[in-house]
């Protein structure tokens, strides 16, 4: 069956420290990815998201992330977080023929102390 | 443009009830899905909709049903409810049923049985 796999649940960072969430993917045809996030109190709102073309692709807020398809992986990255990156982070993968569906990682709770 | 928009905001049900939320997408967005969230399990697709048809479905018992109507507002129904439907239930709409869809998500049904 398909799934994506976020790596891990709950980080802690200080502010300016670098950021990466993995996340990889099982499903063997083609597939559109995409990370979302969720502040305190919002609604879950799109980061970036991967169609074609170049695999490093840039989201609002500094974020980036790479998709490497020998891995399955599409890891989230952020060269120097702030307080407000704050939040929790769910990858996604898109998939499907005469019929798409959007499945979910885990997520991963996202803690910058100040 | 008005979000995404569900109702009821809370629900408080006891085991064996049944109960029915509903969804509004955003105008001009013919595609809803839903999807239970969880701590720990994320977001558990349950099915899409897309111009009143069933396009999709996740791995949920025969107890949780859903259905879109013609102006694409959707509801989803959970029969004899159990301990373990208590959750965040998401609803999502998008424009199409492409493969790049972007989901814009409302806040969410908290549900509780009790």
């Amino acid at each position: 069956a398909q799934s994506v796999s976020q790596h891990n649940h709950h980080v802690i960072l200080s502010e300016a420290a670098s950021l990466e969430l993995g996340c990889n993917y099982s499903y063997g045809g083609t597939v559109n990815l995409f990370w979302y996030v969720q502040y305190p109190g919002q609604h879950l709102q799109l980061l970036l998201k991967y169609f074609s073309g170049d695999p490093l692709v840039k989201g609002i807020k500094g974020f980036e992330a790479e998709f490497i398809k020998s891995k399955f992986s599409f890891n989230l990255r952020k060269p120097s977080v702030q307080w407000s990156d704050t939040a929790e982070y769910f990858c996604a993968v898109r998939f499907g023929t005469g019929g798409f569906k959007t499945i979910f990682g885990a997520g991963t709770r996202l803690f910058v102390k100040a | 443009k008005a979000g995404v928009t569900q109702t009821p905001r809370y629900l408080i049900k006891t085991r064996g009830q049944q109960v029915t939320l509903s969804c509004s997408p955003i105008s001009g967005h013919r595609s809803v899905s839903w999807y239970q969230q969880t701590p720990g399990q994320g977001l558990q697709f349950l099915f899409e909709y897309f111009s009143e048809t069933q396009r999709n479905k996740g791995n949920f018992p025969g107890r949780f049903s859903g259905r879109q109507f013609s102006n694409s507002r959707s509801e989803m129904n959970v029969s004899t409810l159990e301990l373990g439907d208590s959750a965040l239930y998401l609803c999502a709409s998008s424009p199409g049923d492409g493969y790049n869809e972007k989901l814009f998500f409302g806040s969410g049904t908290q549900l509780s049985v009790l």
